[in-house]
């Protein structure tokens, strides 16, 4: 059971716009920056927006992060079939025992 | 650029401990705000963060696993290595490491090793 929630999966067609939320807590998301992560199939992740909103260069500004409050979401537009992959979404995670970076669960995105 | 690698061995028995290594390039670990963590990913699973060292020797670990980790630096070597003890046939996964950086504002993770698959199994 992970710690931040995501629907397991998502589909949208050709050049439609697509979200997946992200759900977490007021020690997590609710106090600290939110990732996400776009892992394609066989791969290692790779990042895709931090502190909340940010692209790293080279990631194409099709790819959107927002947060409030406790909950976070990615908004993917004009998908293309190459966005078909696992997206992740992180935070710290201020817990009693200790600072934890947590992930969600992982949403599969298809594009049909 | 910056880059990380994991190492270590492929099929483990139960009850053993899985010792992995992370050798790194493009940054140094003696650099503030910099930590090098572990990361794995159960086959057809989500991720899981088990471990994190920072620059400053501090540490970091997964409550639920904590027991059974040891994380280590070796700046002069750009290594990192991470012990697991007690193996079980569910800690077979795919395990990353990865650097962290507060230059990205919080503390998160902007580059991945490829990963390693560990198999436990007898």
């Amino acid at each position: 059971q992970s710690v931040l929630t995501q629907p397991p999966s998502a589909s949208g067609t050709p050049g439609q716009r697509v979200t997946i939320s992200c759900s977490g807590s007021s020690s997590n998301i609710g106090s600290n920056y939110v990732y996400w992560y776009q892992q394609l199939p066989g791969t290692a992740p790779k990042l895709l927006i931090y502190r909340n909103n940010q692209r790293p260069s080279g990631v194409p500004d099709r790819f959107s992060g927002s947060k409030s409050g406790t909950s976070a979401s990615l908004a993917i537009s004009g998908l293309r079939s190459e966005d078909e992959a696992d997206y992740y979404c992180a935070a710290w995670d201020d817990s009693l025992s200790g600072p934890c970076w947590v992930f969600g669960g992982g949403t599969k995105l298809t594009v049909l | 650029q910056i880059t990380l690698k994991e190492s270590g061995p492929t099929l483990v028995k139960p009850t053993q401990t899985l010792t992995l290594t992370c050798t790194f390039s493009g940054f140094s670990l003696s650099t503030s705000g910099v930590g090098v963590g572990w990361i794995r990913q159960p086959p057809g699973k989500a991720l899981e963060w088990l471990a994190l060292i920072y620059w400053n020797d501090d540490k970091r670990y997964s409550p639920s696993l904590k027991s059974r980790l040891t994380i280590t630096k070796d700046t002069s070597k750009n290594q990192v290595v991470l012990t697991m003890t007690n193996m079980d046939p569910v800690d077979t996964a795919t395990y990353y490491c990865a650097h962290f950086t507060q230059q990205l504002g919080g503390g998160g993770v902007d580059y991945w090793g490829q990963g390693t698959l560990v198999t436990v199994s007898s």
